[in-house]
């Protein structure tokens, strides 16, 4: 296993609601990258932290927000939840940000 | 940003027979990695290519980088019960913001 983390595992939400996901990276890492997979689909990037800034975002609106803490751990806030937000959200940390990617098991959000 | 594109889509095999999945890019690659996704899991990072015409082996698995670092290939041979699932491939935009493939599901029937 990769060390990765990542709680709930799954989570039922309905249209509007706020949700926040968490990741824990692997010991050492310290650039955590978040994806959105929907079901039969690759995973889409949303964004990137390293050392506690945002380092890239993908085509994702605004609703889509997140945090870095000092311990490298983040967190994936959803606001106005809609219903194509059903999927499952992984978390990769790595040792920089140029460096392999290891995710973690996910998050099942589902949205009704 | 350009999306990767990877055929077949689906493959059902006997066990035993070979597999291979193609990824095709309209632009050249920088590098480009490949992960396996079991069912019901998550990516699991197998390879990075980053030489032009680069050929990497893993026991049964052989990753190839074409030669105008536009496509790539992953070959199992004598495929297992235990290589079913998603195989993507990935490109990188710049500090591991990966842009994945659409991804070949891999069947296989013992």
């Amino acid at each position: 296993e990769t060390g990765v983390t990542q709680s709930p595992t799954h989570l039922i939400k309905t249209r509007g609601q706020q949700v926040t996901l968490r990741c824990s990276s692997q010991s050492g890492h310290n650039t955590v990258s978040w994806y959105q997979q929907a079901l039969g689909q690759g995973p889409q990037f949303i964004f990137q932290y390293y050392r506690e800034e945002e380092n890239g975002r993908g085509n994702f609106p605004p609703r889509f927000s997140g945090l870095q803490f000092p311990n490298y751990s983040s967190e994936l806030n959803v606001n106005a939840l809609e219903l194509d937000d059903s999927a499952l959200y992984l978390c990769a940390s790595s040792s920089k940000p140029e460096e392999t990617q290891y995710f973690g098991p996910g998050t099942r959000l589902l949205v009704l | 940003g350009q999306q990767v594109m990877q055929i077949p889509q689906y493959q059902h095999v006997q066990e035993g027979e070979d597999f291979t999945t193609y990824c095709n890019s309209s632009t050249t690659l920088s590098n480009i990695q490949w992960y396996k996704q079991r069912p019901g899991g998550h990516p699991v990072f197998l390879i990075q290519l980053v030489k032009s015409g680069e050929v990497k082996k893993q026991k049964r698995l052989t990753f190839q980088f074409g030669e105008a670092k536009k496509n790539s290939s992953l070959h199992i041979t004598a495929t297992q019960t235990t290589d079913v699932g998603t195989y993507f491939c990935s490109r990188n935009t710049g500090f591991q913001k990966l842009v994945f493939g659409t991804g070949t599901r891999l069947l296989v029937s013992p």
